[in-house]
């Protein structure tokens, strides 16, 4: 258990659809980081926030955004949902220094 | 652009012998590396992690070895058991904290 944890662990929507995707990192973690990693594909980093502000950006879609809160928690919005969005979507936290640390990830099905 | 890749997506080992699985990267400005396991239907579990300033670094039955000449970091790993079937992956941070995978060697274990 890496200590940071992901609600919820599946999600069944339709396309065009909007769902939130929440993270909370381990505890002290200020740095929060969200990936996709599609079946059978590497991981796709999206974003990463520290302390609240957004720190780096990946390929994120428009269709996406993301947020990090005063309590440090994390939110993953997707809207518009198509079916390539379907995906394992993981949540991961560092202290802010090197070691980051992943969440067990929420499986998106879109159909 | 930057990356960091895998040489080979599969690499089957028999029980007991030592597994290496290598990996090349471009970005010659990261100055960290860290190999993580994802078991199936799992997040990334960090293994091991290295500084640019080292070339070698140990840990439980793993050793990463990095080649900065060349580009190039490898996991070993002693005496492979079934538990260490999984999908590897090296990553790099980046100056701005991005975290890049590479797209994972699946390790087989041979009976």
């Amino acid at each position: 258990d890496s200590g940071v944890t992901q609600t919820p662990k599946h999600l069944i929507t339709a396309t065009g659809q909007r769902v939130t995707l929440r993270c909370s990192p381990r505890s002290g973690d200020l740095s929060v980081y969200w990936y996709q990693q599609s079946l059978d594909q590497g991981l796709q980093f999206l974003i990463q926030y520290y302390n609240g502000e957004e720190r780096a950006k990946g390929n994120i879609l428009e269709r996406f955004s993301a947020q990090q809160f005063p309590d440090l928690h994390s939110e993953l919005n997707l809207s518009s949902l198509e079916l390539g969005d379907s995906a394992l979507y993981f949540c991961a936290s560092s202290a802010g220094g090197d070691r980051v640390y992943f969440g067990p990830g929420t499986r998106l099905t879109v159909l | 652009g930057e990356s960091v890749g895998l040489h080979l997506p599969t690499l089957s080992v028999q029980e007991g012998d030592n597994s290496i699985i290598n990996c090349a990267y471009s970005n010659s400005a990261s100055d960290y590396f860290i190999w993580y396991k994802q078991e199936s239907g799992k997040g990334p579990q960090f293994i091991i992690d290295i500084r640019s300033n080292m070339d070698k670094r140990q840990g439980q039955r793993v050793t990463v070895l990095l080649n900065k000449t060349v580009k190039h970091l490898s996991l070993q790993i002693a005496a492979t058991q079934p538990g260490d079937s999984a999908v590897y992956f090296c990553a790099e941070k980046e100056r701005d904290d991005k975290i890049i995978f590479g797209k994972g060697t699946r390790l087989h274990i041979l009976p």
